[in-house]
C-alpha cells in the first residue's frame, strides 16, 4: 500500500460504544495529523503528532483520545461520543520539519454516532 | 472567529469556462497559501501553493493569484473540464506552524 490509509472506512456505533480509528502512512513522515470535516465547515485540525509527540490538541473534547506509537501509525480512540460527533475523519501525514511542507490526507473514515 | 473565509460555496461553470474561486484572511503572520482538491469518497489533495512574495504562480490550467496588501488569493481554473468538478479549499499556514487554517470549500460543477 502506498500512501496514508485509513481503517475503517465506515464505523457506525452507538453513544456507549468505545471503537478506534486507525491511520498508516508509508511515505517516511515524520508529522501525522487528524482532521474532523463536517458539512458547510472548514476541515478543523484536531490533533498534530511531529516525532510521536503530540504537538497540538486543539480543544478537542476528551472523548477523543490520539495515539502516535511511531511515526507511521496514528490512532484515534473514541468513547461516549455524541450525535454531533457523527463526520468525516481524516488522518494526513507531512515531512513535519517545519518547512510548510504539503500534508497527504487518506481518504476518510464516516463516523455516524448513533 | 474564521480566519480563512471562502466564497462562493457553489459554482457552476459550461465546460471551457474559466472557474475564480475567492479566499481572504485576516491574518498577517499566514505566509504558505495551498490550494486543496477533494474527489468525492476521497481526501484532500494539494493542487497548487503560492507564499506572499510572488503575485501569481500557475500550474497547467491552474494559477493562483495573491494581493498581500489586500490578504487576499484567488484560484483561477481556466478551460475548466468535467473532470475539475470537485470540492476546492483554499487554506492558509504560518510561518512552518504545521497547522493548515482550511476555508469551508467551494463545489465546483462543470457541466459537459
Amino acid at each position: 500500500e502506498t500512501g496514508v490509509t485509513q481503517t475503517p472506512r465506515h464505523l457506525v456505533m452507538g453513544m456507549t460504544n468505545k471503537k478506534s480509528l486507525k491511520c498508516e502512512q508509508h511515505l517516511g513522515h515524520n508529522a501525522m495529523y487528524w482532521y474532523k470535516q463536517s458539512a458547510k465547515k472548514p476541515l478543523e485540525l484536531m490533533f498534530v503528532y511531529n516525532f510521536k509527540e503530540q504537538t497540538e490538541n486543539n480543544s478537542v473534547p476528551s472523548r477523543f483520545s490520539p495515539e502516535c506509537p511511531n511515526s507511521s501509525h496514528l490512532f484515534l480512540h473514541l468513547h461516549t461520543l455524541q450525535p454531533e460527533d457523527s463526520a468525516l475523519y481524516l488522518c494526513a501525514s507531512s515531512l513535519g520539519s517545519g518547512q510548510n511542507n504539503e500534508q497527504f490526507f487518506g481518504p476518510g473514515t464516516r463516523l455516524t454516532v448513533l | 472567529q474564521q480566519q480563512v473565509k471562502q466564497s462562493p460555496q457553489s459554482l457552476i461553470v459550461q465546460k471551457g469556462g474559466i472557474s475564480i474561486i475567492n479566499c481572504a484572511y485576516e491574518n498577517t503572520a499566514f505566509d504558505y497559501f495551498p490550494w486543496y482538491q477533494q474527489f468525492p469518497g476521497k481526501g484532500p489533495a494539494l493542487l497548487i501553493a503560492i507564499r506572499p512574495d510572488v503575485s501569481e504562480k500557475k500550474e497547467g490550467r491552474f494559477t493562483i493569484s495573491f494581493n498581500k496588501s489586500a490578504k487576499q488569493f484567488s484560484l483561477h481554473i481556466m478551460d475548466s473540464q468535467p473532470g475539475d468538478s470537485a470540492t476546492y479549499f483554499c487554506a492558509a499556514e504560518q510561518g512552518g506552524s504545521e497547522k493548515l487554517v482550511f476555508g469551508k470549500g467551494t463545489k465546483l460543477t462543470v457541466n459537459p
